[in-house]
């Protein structure tokens, strides 16, 4: 199995700020790593697939990179809107797992 | 753009089976190249992936869950079912039913709303 280790498990961050969120694989694979953003009560939304492609619709603040065993989301100039919990997920094989989720409040 | 619906009881007592219907609206199951899931959420914890059905009704569970879990699928019905025997209270959770994105990217693009089961 590919655990998914994530980074921070929260962190405090003000408007305007840069969020810088990490997954850690396992084991290496290419690209097939997705993040969520999930808020209190509600279904996750996915933000960006295939490591780096932006889901339409979803504001280009939002920014995913990494390839191997290192993944990336970074959330420039954080809008208040963008307090939540968010997930990454391995999407490479089975068993698919996340990561622990990072929460970015205020 | 498909709509996902759970439905089922929100109550199952203990060391019994757990049942949950996902109903599909906007899009067939039918001899689409989607996985068809099912993650939950336990009380203030992560997501966690229980297991994928394909159309063809093809399926991948968690190992720490196979035997216990049954992922089915009724293109009939534009529906696929989970179902979870012997619950216990660690398995009540908020249950999602979602849809990966397709093309061979199977993040999760579309989801129900959840809904909560507890064992008790």
């Amino acid at each position: 199995d590919i655990q998914m280790t994530q980074s921070p498990p929260s962190v405090s961050a003000s408007v305007g700020d840069t969020v810088t969120i990490t997954c850690r694989a396992t084991h290496g694979f290419y690209n097939w790593v997705a993040w969520y953003q999930q808020k209190p009560g509600k279904a996750p939304k996915i933000l960006i697939y295939a490591a780096s492609t932006l889901q339409t619709g979803v504001p280009s603040r939002f920014r995913g990179s990494g390839s191997g065993t290192e993944f990336t989301l970074t959330i420039t100039g954080l809008q208040p809107e963008d307090f939540a919990t968010y997930y990454c997920q391995q999407a490479d094989t089975f068993p698919r797992t996340f990561g622990q989720g990072t929460r970015v409040d205020i | 753009q498909p709509q996902l619906q759970e439905s089922g009881p929100g109550l199952v007592k203990p060391w019994e089976t757990l049942s949950l219907i996902c109903s599909v609206s906007g899009g067939s199951i039918g001899g689409s190249y989607y996985y068809w899931n099912w993650i939950r959420q336990r009380p203030g914890k992560g997501l966690e992936w229980i297991g994928s059905v394909y159309y063809t009704g093809s399926t991948y569970y968690k190992p720490s869950l196979e035997g216990r879990v049954t992922i089915s699928v009724d293109t009939s019905k534009n529906q696929f079912s989970l179902k979870m025997t012997s619950v216990t209270a660690a398995d009540t959770a908020v249950y999602y039913c979602a849809r990966d994105l397709g093309a061979n990217d199977f993040s999760f693009e579309h989801w129900g709303q959840g809904t909560l089961v507890t064992v008790s």
